[in-house]
């Protein structure tokens, strides 16, 4: 079965430098990939779509790569805030493709310090 | 809109007792998904709906667990009954269409003791 692996550690980064969380799957390839946010009480928030067919995608100072051949999507956040500080999940979607069905990676939470 | 809207958001029960999470989606969106969060397992999907239509209930845990979707603004899950391993933060997501982004709602953190 498809898993994703974030790393479980804690990303501790100083104000104004660039953050990069990993997420790594195995087997198959997804159609796309998303990002998402998630602040403690509250539920995960859309930030990010990339497709299989794309390499790069931006969004502000949020950018994600999308490497098929690594199975491996980056998340960078640039020129970062102390209210980047969160968790940050991956999801992936679950053949059979278009259905919009969705596994997620179980997060990284970042914190930024002033 | 106002989002997708959950109730309770808290929820304490004792073992045993039959538990009814609610939930109402966007406007106007197809699909409904009903997702299980704890420290261990993370993020886990449960069943998902297309049209009011149950698509895929493979992650539902258990008999113990059961949902439905009435209409196109309206969907449960129940537990019954239900035990303290069922602990933990139950979230509905609704989304236009497939390969778009997911709307979650609040939650609901249940505890059952």
């Amino acid at each position: 079965s498809q898993k994703i692996e974030q790393n479980s550690e804690a990303l501790n980064i100083q104000e104004g430098k660039t953050a990069t969380l990993t997420c790594n799957y195995t087997n198959y390839s997804p159609a796309y990939l998303q990002w998402y946010r998630q602040d403690p009480g509250r539920g995960p928030v859309f930030l990010l779509l990339i497709r299989e067919n794309e390499k790069e995608k931006r969004k502000e100072r949020l950018k994600v790569t999308f490497d098929t051949t690594l199975k491996q999507s980056l998340f960078h956040i640039t020129a970062s805030q102390p209210a980047d500080s969160a968790t940050y999940l991956c999801a992936l979607d679950i053949p059979p493709s278009n259905t919009g069905k969705l596994i997620f990676g179980q997060g990284t939470t970042l914190q930024v310090k002033p | 809109d106002a989002g997708v809207i959950q109730s309770p958001r808290h929820e304490v029960t004792e073992m045993g007792q039959e538990v009814t999470l609610r939930c109402k989606p966007i406007s106007g969106h197809d699909y409904l998904f009903w997702y299980r969060q704890t420290m261990m397992r993370g993020l886990e999907l449960l069943i998902y709906f297309n049209n009011n239509v149950p698509i895929d209930d493979s992650g539902m845990p258990e008999d113990r667990f059961s949902a439905k979707m009435p209409n196109a603004s309206f969907s449960t899950l129940k537990i019954q009954p239900s035990e303290p391993r069922d602990s933990a933060v139950y979230f509905c997501a609704s989304s236009r269409r497939q390969n778009t982004e997911a709307f979650f709602g609040q939650g609901t953190r249940l505890t059952v003791v």
